[in-house]
């Protein structure tokens, strides 16, 4: 089975300080992406990354910023947290397919709280 | 999570009905789709995919039927039990390899014993 893990599943911070979610995957799957799921809005994609050192932005970069320096660890940052960052934040990954597109697995999830 | 709930249509059934949740979806060239399932508290939890070149597929107690004329896919659920209760959602892309899915906002499935 595939397992995505994230850091933490809940955590708490300032406004202003720097935050790091960590999202880790152990089945060699090369395509990497993190979500934010807020109630009314679903979910949307903040960034993606099809390979170590790649990342795309996705539908709501602003805030955010990723790092992959690992095929299975993919980080995402928020610089200077928010009280509107405040969400649940998703990790998935994906295989990569030759003209195929597949599965996203997520991860249990890390609900962030920004205060 | 306990929130993603929300403003989301419900479909209230009992212990052993069959269960069929819909999803419309928006990109007519969309070739690939999933249906997920999410508890409260946990992370999206695959279901079962469909690409275009089918209209019908079944796994486990699931069927998912895709009518691209119409734009629609549904999710069949035999023998609904309490355990199935969470949110449901679709998924659509492009079957291309570099895609991103687009998430349909999710129905709530609420089986009473």
């Amino acid at each position: 089975d595939v397992k995505v893990t994230q850091s933490s599943r809940y955590l708490v911070k300032r406004t202003g300080e720097k935050v790091f979610l960590e999202c880790v995957q152990d089945m060699d799957h090369e395509n990497m992406f993190w979500y934010r799921q807020d109630p009314g809005l679903g979910l949307r994609l903040i960034y993606f990354s099809y390979d170590v050192k790649m990342k795309e932005k996705g539908d709501i970069p602003e805030g955010y910023s990723v790092s992959r320096e690992k095929k299975e660890r993919f980080s995402l940052i928020l610089e200077s947290a928010s009280t509107n960052q405040t969400s649940m934040y998703l990790c998935a990954s994906s295989l990569s397919g030759a003209g195929y597109t597949d599965t996203q697995y997520f991860g249990p999830g890390t609900r962030l709280t920004v205060l | 999570g306990e929130s993603v709930g929300l403003h989301l249509p419900t479909l209230s059934v009992q212990e052993g009905d069959n269960s069929i949740i819909n999803c419309a979806y928006s990109n007519s060239a969309s070739d690939y789709f999933i249906w997920y399932k999410q508890e409260s508290g946990k992370g999206p939890q695959f279901i079962i995919d469909i690409r275009s070149n089918m209209d019908k597929r079944q796994g486990q107690r699931v069927t998912v039927l895709l009518n691209k004329t119409v734009k629609h896919l549904s999710l069949q659920i035999a023998a609904t039990q309490p355990g199935d209760s969470a949110v449901y959602f679709c998924a659509e892309t492009l079957d291309s390899g570099y895609s991103t899915l687009t998430f349909g906002k999710g129905t709530m499935l609420l089986v009473s014993p």
